[in-house]
């Protein structure tokens, strides 16, 4: 089975801390993804990336960025955590036809 | 932009009802459509729709998708209290996802 493992299940930091959150998969998936989930907004994309290196932007990047060293580890990144910034957090990955995603069991990360 | 928008957003049943979970879609480049449930975690996959007029069914529930109009819904017969949780529908499209905001279904025993 394909397992896409988020390395935080809760998180507390506080406001101006920079934030890390980390998502590996085991499956050799080209592309991987970030969402953020929140009441009554669903979920929505930060970022994604097909390949190592690679990087898009979706639809809420703005104080988020991301890093594909490996093809294995896709990280988010909060530069400067601001209290809007308190959500939960799922990465998802697939294959390069983008296919059955699978996503992890998110990071519900609390910014104070 | 892309869009999806699911309704209702909340839906509250007896048990053994049955019942229908709408999902529109304005997408460019459609790939495909996916249904999942999400519960306490991590949503899990339920159906994935890329013709039209053909019916997806796993036990109790089913699914289709109308390329024509735009949308597609899920059925869930002879619902049981393990059914509740939040449903999500999602389209394929510029080699991304674009979720709707869910509908939560509620079954009351």
């Amino acid at each position: 089975d394909v397992k896409v493992t988020q390395s935080s299940r809760y998180l507390v930091k506080r406001t101006g801390e920079k934030v890390f959150l980390e998502c590996v998969q085991d499956m050799d998936h080209e592309n991987m993804f970030w969402y953020r989930q929140d009441p009554g907004l669903g979920l929505r994309l930060i970022y994604f990336s097909y390949d190592v290196k690679m990087k898009e932007k979706g639809d809420i990047p703005e104080g988020y960025s991301v890093s594909r060293e490996k093809k294995e580890r896709f990280s988010l990144i909060l530069e400067s955590a601001s209290t809007n910034q308190t959500s939960m957090y799922l990465c998802a990955s697939t294959t390069g036809d983008n296919y059955g995603y699978t996503f992890g069991s998110g990071t519900r990360l609390t910014v104070v | 932009e892309d869009k999806v928008v699911q309704s209702p957003l909340s839906l509250v049943v007896h048990e053994g009802d049955t019942v229908t979970l709408n999902c529109s879609y304005e997408v460019t480049n459609f790939r495909s459509l996916l249904w999942y449930k999400q519960e306490k975690k991590a949503p899990t996959f339920l159906f994935m729709l890329t013709s039209s007029g053909i019916e997806k069914k796993s036990g109790r529930l089913s699914s289709i998708l109308d390329k024509k109009e735009l949308f597609s819904i899920l059925n869930i017969t002879a619902t049981q209290t393990g059914d509740s949780a939040v449903y999500l529908c999602a389209v394929d499209g510029n080699e991304k996802l674009t979720f709707g905001t869910g509908t939560r279904l509620t079954i009351i025993p």
